[in-house]
């Protein structure tokens, strides 16, 4: 079964401009979570959408970041304009249920991101 | 504040030896506490989940125990592999709220020949 994929593995840019990462669920999960890891911070959740609806956002950092989840196999995490303190690796998991609360949330193997 | 914290932050050991990782966690109503490795330059992957009733799960090689009294958790390697060498991270889950995940910021752990 494919796992979480996510697009793109990296991505390098100047400050200012736009990015979007993307990602694919597994199959059948209805719960898609966005999250950012950084040497200091470790894993942070950004955003969680349980059946393609933001549950909460209040994770994301500022007005810009956004997502979507326009269906069930696609989500898109949008930086613009970017700053050089958005460089991380920015992983999409997914889950069967509600929330993260119950079942292993099932992670991507990341996008990471240097903005320069 | 719930908080997750883990201990050492980076543990080096030579490869056949046992090691044992800490968690400890202010984090409350308690759901479930998880332990997940993540290789470099991989996602997170789950070991074990354990609820409040449960003080001890096995996956293979990784057995963790969960002290919900003391609010502690270990993750005990034994006879460790140079494929172990990773992040491990600790993970708790309250009963209440939308945001309900709290993660600690890992253990890395390097097994060497």
């Amino acid at each position: 079964d494919a796992g979480v994929i996510q697009s793109p593995r990296h991505e390098v840019t100047e400050m200012g401009q736009e990015v979007t990462l993307r990602c694919k669920p597994i199959s059948g999960h209805n719960s898609l979570f966005w999250y950012r890891q950084t040497m200091m911070r470790g894993l942070e959740l950004l955003i969680y959408f349980n059946n393609n609806v933001p549950i909460d956002d209040s994770g994301m950092p500022e007005d810009r970041f956004s997502a979507k989840m326009p269906n069930a196999s696609f989500s898109t995490l949008k930086i613009q304009p970017s700053e050089p303190r958005d460089s991380a690796v920015y992983f999409c998991a997914s889950t069967k249920g509600a929330s993260g609360r119950n079942q292993p949330q099932h992670f991507g193997d990341g996008t990471r991101l240097s903005i320069l | 504040k719930n908080q997750v914290e883990q201990s050492p932050q980076s543990l080096i050991i030579l490869e056949g030896k046992n090691c044992t990782l800490q968690c400890n966690y202010t984090v409350s109503p308690f759901s479930n506490l998880r332990w997940y490795k993540q290789d470099t330059g991989r996602g997170p992957v789950s070991l074990t989940i354990m609820t409040f009733s449960e003080n001890t799960k096995s996956n293979g090689r990784y057995t963790a125990t969960l002290d919900a009294d003391t609010k502690q958790s270990s993750l005990h390697i034994t006879a460790s592999q140079l494929s172990d060498s990773a992040s491990y991270i600790c993970v708790v889950s309250i009963q209440t709220g939308a945001n309900n995940l709290f993660f600690g910021t890992g253990t890395r752990l390097t097994v060497i020949p």
